[in-house]
Protein backbone atom coordinates (compact mmCIF):
# COMPACT_ATOMS: atom_id res chain seq x y z
CA UNK A 1 0.00 0.00 0.00
CA UNK A 2 1.37 3.43 -1.06
CA UNK A 3 2.20 6.14 1.49
CA UNK A 4 2.94 9.46 1.17
CA UNK A 5 3.49 11.26 4.44
CA UNK A 6 3.72 15.12 5.20
CA UNK A 7 5.31 16.24 8.10
CA UNK A 8 2.36 18.20 9.40
CA UNK A 9 -1.49 19.16 9.10
CA UNK A 10 -1.78 22.61 9.90
CA UNK A 11 1.19 25.03 10.36
CA UNK A 12 0.75 28.60 11.44
CA UNK A 13 4.00 30.99 10.35
CA UNK A 14 4.44 34.89 10.55
CA UNK A 15 4.89 36.93 7.68
CA UNK A 16 8.93 36.46 6.84
CA UNK A 17 9.24 33.11 8.50
CA UNK A 18 11.42 30.42 6.19
CA UNK A 19 8.95 27.62 6.00
CA UNK A 20 9.63 24.11 5.29
CA UNK A 21 6.98 21.33 4.47
CA UNK A 22 8.72 17.57 4.12
CA UNK A 23 7.21 15.01 2.13
CA UNK A 24 8.28 11.41 2.33
CA UNK A 25 6.99 8.37 0.27
CA UNK A 26 7.82 4.67 0.67
CA UNK A 27 7.19 3.41 -2.77
CA UNK A 28 10.52 4.10 -4.47
CA UNK A 29 8.98 6.39 -6.70
CA UNK A 30 11.28 8.19 -9.05
CA UNK A 31 8.31 11.21 -9.00
CA UNK A 32 7.56 13.70 -6.52
CA UNK A 33 5.32 17.18 -6.77
CA UNK A 34 4.31 20.05 -4.65
CA UNK A 35 0.46 21.37 -5.28
CA UNK A 36 -1.07 24.10 -3.70
CA UNK A 37 -4.81 23.81 -3.63
CA UNK A 38 -7.01 27.36 -3.41
CA UNK A 39 -10.69 27.36 -4.11
CA UNK A 40 -12.19 28.04 -7.42
CA UNK A 41 -8.17 27.60 -8.80
CA UNK A 42 -7.90 23.69 -8.20
CA UNK A 43 -4.66 21.91 -7.84
CA UNK A 44 -1.47 23.65 -9.08
CA UNK A 45 1.65 22.31 -9.45
CA UNK A 46 4.19 24.59 -7.98
CA UNK A 47 7.88 22.39 -8.52
CA UNK A 48 8.03 18.37 -9.25
CA UNK A 49 11.10 16.24 -9.38
CA UNK A 50 11.96 13.19 -11.91
CA UNK A 51 15.13 12.41 -10.06
CA UNK A 52 17.20 12.98 -6.77
CA UNK A 53 18.72 16.32 -7.33
CA UNK A 54 16.84 16.90 -10.36
CA UNK A 55 13.76 19.73 -9.99
CA UNK A 56 11.57 21.45 -12.75
CA UNK A 57 9.61 24.49 -12.15
CA UNK A 58 5.97 24.20 -12.74
CA UNK A 59 3.22 26.79 -12.92
CA UNK A 60 3.56 29.11 -9.80
CA UNK A 61 7.41 28.25 -8.48
CA UNK A 62 7.61 32.04 -7.36
CA UNK A 63 8.30 32.47 -3.66
CA UNK A 64 9.36 28.75 -3.37
CA UNK A 65 12.33 26.20 -3.69
CA UNK A 66 12.77 23.02 -3.27
CA UNK A 67 15.08 19.87 -2.31
CA UNK A 68 15.38 16.50 -3.10
CA UNK A 69 18.78 14.90 -1.33
CA UNK A 70 17.01 11.56 -0.81
CA UNK A 71 14.82 9.48 -3.35
CA UNK A 72 11.98 9.03 -1.02
CA UNK A 73 12.26 12.63 0.28
CA UNK A 74 10.83 16.04 -0.95
CA UNK A 75 11.01 19.35 0.63
CA UNK A 76 9.36 22.47 -0.14
CA UNK A 77 10.79 26.02 1.00
CA UNK A 78 9.05 28.93 1.86
CA UNK A 79 12.22 31.38 1.65
CA UNK A 80 10.10 34.51 3.40
CA UNK A 81 6.78 33.59 3.65
CA UNK A 82 3.92 35.59 2.29
CA UNK A 83 0.42 35.95 3.23
CA UNK A 84 -0.54 34.74 -0.26
CA UNK A 85 1.08 31.95 0.15
CA UNK A 86 -1.59 30.44 2.85
CA UNK A 87 -2.92 27.64 1.50
CA UNK A 88 -3.49 23.61 1.29
CA UNK A 89 0.09 22.07 -0.06
CA UNK A 90 -0.33 19.01 -1.23
CA UNK A 91 2.58 16.22 -2.07
CA UNK A 92 2.07 13.66 -4.22
CA UNK A 93 4.45 10.50 -5.88
CA UNK A 94 4.87 8.50 -9.27
CA UNK A 95 6.86 6.13 -11.00
CA UNK A 96 8.18 6.78 -14.32
CA UNK A 97 5.77 4.04 -15.67
CA UNK A 98 3.79 6.36 -17.65
CA UNK A 99 2.60 4.23 -20.42
CA UNK A 100 0.06 2.17 -17.56
CA UNK A 101 -2.70 3.87 -15.70
CA UNK A 102 0.21 4.44 -12.89
CA UNK A 103 -1.30 7.28 -10.81
CA UNK A 104 -0.13 10.25 -8.71
CA UNK A 105 -0.70 9.19 -5.04
CA UNK A 106 -0.97 12.46 -2.79
CA UNK A 107 -0.18 12.62 0.83
CA UNK A 108 -3.02 14.21 3.54
CA UNK A 109 -1.86 17.64 3.40
CA UNK A 110 -0.86 20.86 5.18
CA UNK A 111 -2.68 23.81 5.86
CA UNK A 112 -0.90 26.69 6.23
CA UNK A 113 -1.31 29.79 7.37
CA UNK A 114 0.95 32.67 7.21
CA UNK A 115 0.19 35.92 9.67
CA UNK B 1 -1.94 26.48 -23.91
CA UNK B 2 -3.18 24.07 -21.80
CA UNK B 3 -6.89 24.48 -20.52
CA UNK B 4 -9.21 21.78 -18.49
CA UNK B 5 -12.92 22.96 -17.73
CA UNK B 6 -15.36 21.42 -15.44
CA UNK B 7 -18.31 22.65 -13.89
CA UNK B 8 -17.75 24.05 -10.85
CA UNK B 9 -20.92 22.56 -8.58
CA UNK B 10 -23.39 19.90 -9.14
CA UNK B 11 -26.40 18.82 -6.73
CA UNK B 12 -27.99 15.19 -7.15
CA UNK B 13 -30.47 13.48 -5.21
CA UNK B 14 -29.12 10.01 -3.07
CA UNK B 15 -29.69 7.02 -5.61
CA UNK B 16 -29.59 9.29 -8.77
CA UNK B 17 -27.31 9.18 -11.49
CA UNK B 18 -24.77 12.28 -12.48
CA UNK B 19 -22.64 12.86 -15.03
CA UNK B 20 -19.61 14.72 -14.47
CA UNK B 21 -18.26 16.88 -18.04
CA UNK B 22 -14.66 18.04 -18.42
CA UNK B 23 -12.89 19.52 -21.67
CA UNK B 24 -9.74 19.82 -22.39
CA UNK B 25 -7.49 21.34 -24.48
CA UNK B 26 -3.85 20.34 -23.60
CA UNK B 27 -0.04 20.04 -25.53
CA UNK B 28 0.25 16.70 -25.23
CA UNK B 29 -2.31 13.86 -23.71
CA UNK B 30 -0.70 10.75 -22.38
CA UNK B 31 -4.01 9.54 -20.57
CA UNK B 32 -6.92 11.42 -18.63
CA UNK B 33 -7.43 10.80 -14.71
CA UNK B 34 -10.47 11.46 -12.33
CA UNK B 35 -9.81 11.70 -8.55
CA UNK B 36 -12.34 11.69 -5.52
CA UNK B 37 -11.51 14.74 -2.87
CA UNK B 38 -13.27 14.85 0.20
CA UNK B 39 -13.38 17.90 2.09
CA UNK B 40 -10.16 18.44 3.81
CA UNK B 41 -8.47 14.87 2.38
CA UNK B 42 -6.14 14.44 -0.21
CA UNK B 43 -7.38 13.64 -3.58
CA UNK B 44 -7.79 9.35 -4.25
CA UNK B 45 -7.36 7.70 -7.47
CA UNK B 46 -10.65 6.84 -9.07
CA UNK B 47 -9.99 5.81 -12.63
CA UNK B 48 -7.77 6.21 -16.07
CA UNK B 49 -8.64 6.45 -19.63
CA UNK B 50 -6.04 6.16 -22.27
CA UNK B 51 -8.08 5.01 -25.24
CA UNK B 52 -11.38 6.16 -26.34
CA UNK B 53 -14.71 4.31 -25.04
CA UNK B 54 -15.96 3.70 -21.31
CA UNK B 55 -14.15 2.46 -18.48
CA UNK B 56 -16.59 0.67 -15.94
CA UNK B 57 -15.68 0.02 -12.08
CA UNK B 58 -18.52 -0.38 -9.91
CA UNK B 59 -20.84 2.03 -9.02
CA UNK B 60 -18.45 4.88 -11.21
CA UNK B 61 -18.07 4.75 -14.60
CA UNK B 62 -15.64 7.18 -17.46
CA UNK B 63 -15.36 7.48 -20.75
CA UNK B 64 -13.13 9.31 -23.21
CA UNK B 65 -12.86 10.78 -26.73
CA UNK B 66 -10.15 12.15 -27.47
CA UNK B 67 -10.74 13.60 -31.07
CA UNK B 68 -13.77 15.48 -29.06
CA UNK B 69 -10.90 16.36 -25.82
CA UNK B 70 -13.71 15.49 -23.53
CA UNK B 71 -14.29 13.03 -20.88
CA UNK B 72 -17.37 12.09 -17.95
CA UNK B 73 -17.21 10.94 -14.94
CA UNK B 74 -20.56 9.14 -14.53
CA UNK B 75 -21.59 7.94 -10.51
CA UNK B 76 -25.02 5.54 -10.32
CA UNK B 77 -26.61 4.76 -7.71
CA UNK B 78 -25.57 7.84 -5.86
CA UNK B 79 -24.78 7.97 -1.46
CA UNK B 80 -24.67 10.39 1.00
CA UNK B 81 -21.06 9.34 1.47
CA UNK B 82 -20.58 10.38 -2.75
CA UNK B 83 -20.35 14.20 -1.65
CA UNK B 84 -16.86 15.36 -2.70
CA UNK B 85 -14.67 16.92 -4.94
CA UNK B 86 -13.98 15.22 -8.44
CA UNK B 87 -10.98 16.60 -9.96
CA UNK B 88 -9.99 15.90 -14.09
CA UNK B 89 -6.18 15.66 -14.39
CA UNK B 90 -4.44 14.89 -18.03
CA UNK B 91 -1.20 13.49 -17.61
CA UNK B 92 1.27 14.82 -20.25
CA UNK B 93 3.62 12.88 -23.24
CA UNK B 94 6.69 13.42 -20.96
CA UNK B 95 8.34 10.94 -19.04
CA UNK B 96 7.78 12.79 -15.48
CA UNK B 97 4.23 11.83 -15.26
CA UNK B 98 3.23 15.69 -14.77
CA UNK B 99 -0.69 16.03 -14.30
CA UNK B 100 -2.56 18.99 -15.23
CA UNK B 101 -5.97 19.46 -12.84
CA UNK B 102 -8.66 21.16 -13.54
CA UNK B 103 -10.57 22.91 -10.80
CA UNK B 104 -12.21 20.11 -9.61
CA UNK B 105 -16.52 19.81 -9.22
CA UNK B 106 -17.96 19.80 -6.31
CA UNK B 107 -21.13 17.72 -5.63
CA UNK B 108 -23.32 17.45 -2.90
CA UNK B 109 -25.88 14.46 -2.73
CA UNK B 110 -28.88 15.52 -0.77
CA UNK B 111 -31.59 13.05 0.43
Amino acid sequence: DVKVTQSSRYLVKRTGEKVFLECVQDMDHENMFWYRQDPGLGLRLIYFSYDVKMKEKGDIPEGYSVSREKKERFSLILESASTNQTSMYLCASSSTLTSSQETQYFGPGTRLLVL
Amino acid sequence: GQNIDQPTEMTATEGAIVQINCTYQTSGFNGLFWYQQHAGEAPTFLSYNVLDGLEEKGRFSSFLSRSKGYSYLLLKELQMKDSASYLCAVRDRSNTGKLIFGQGTTLQVKP
